[in-house]
């Protein structure tokens, strides 16, 4: 069974750096039609996609985060991570991370089939 | 962006009702469409991909249809466990981007 795990600080301060850490156990880490994403909900709020990276280390970003994350990847630990600078209030969030899975044989139909449980994020002073 | 609208944003249905949730996109997406399942203080999890393939797992009383820029959830006849928030998501291309939910309630 795929299981994702996040893992990080809770409380950031204005101004500084958010990183968090996703563990996979279960599963393939580095075949082709798996790819690693963030995505954060603010409390009360909808979901949005942070960015995405593949096993290769190719990144897509959302481009109104794209100035302030960087999402990496650990193979041999099985991890991705996700990197957000200069925070403010408004990211305060649940963010997951989530494996997106290509369906069919050389299909580029993705969807998010596994998701971390969440992690809740507060910046504050 | 491809934007992602849902209809209603919410709707009291009771049990064994037939629930549709609309969600269209600002351009053709074709079948790249999948929707989710949240409840409470959960991660989303994943119904329906491509327009209309269920996920391993998911109750068959969910299903899903459309392509183009207006696809569907049906669920066809609802049960307590479904009371939730239901996303559309569309794969087409990046930035993947979310409809803004649907909250089921118990009428």
């Amino acid at each position: 069974q795929v299981q994702l795990q996040e893992s990080g600080p809770g409380l950031v301060k204005p101004s500084q750096t958010l990183s968090l850490t996703c563990s996979v156990s279960g599963g393939s880490f580095t075949s082709n039609n798996y790819y690693w994403s963030w995505i954060r909900q603010p409390a009360g709020k909808g979901l949005e996609w942070i960015g995405r990276i593949f096993s290769t280390g190719t990144t897509n970003y959302n481009p109104s985060l794209k100035s302030r994350v960087t999402i990496s990847v650990d193979t041999s630990k099985s991890q991705f991570s996700l990197k957000l600078s200069s925070v403010t209030a408004a990211d305060t969030a649940v963010y997951y991370c989530a494996r997106g899975h290509y369906y069919g044989s050389g299909s580029y139909i993705g969807a998010l089939d596994y998701w971390g449980q969440g992690a809740l994020v507060t910046v504050s002073s | 962006d491809i934007q992602m609208t849902q209809s209603p944003s919410s709707l009291s249905a009771s049990v064994g009702d037939r629930v549709t949730i609309t969600c269209r996109a600002s351009q053709n997406i074709s079948n790249y469409l999948n929707w989710y399942q949240q409840k409470p203080g959960k991660a989303p999890q994943l119904l329906i991909y491509a327009a209309s393939s269920l996920q391993s797992g998911v109750p068959s009383r969910f299903s899903g249809s459309g392509s183009g820029t207006d696809c569907t959830l049906t669920i066809s006849s609802l049960q307590p466990e479904d009371f939730a928030t239901y996303y559309c998501q569309q794969s087409y291309n990046t930035p993947r981007t979310f409809g803004q939910g649907t909250k089921v309630e118990i009428k």
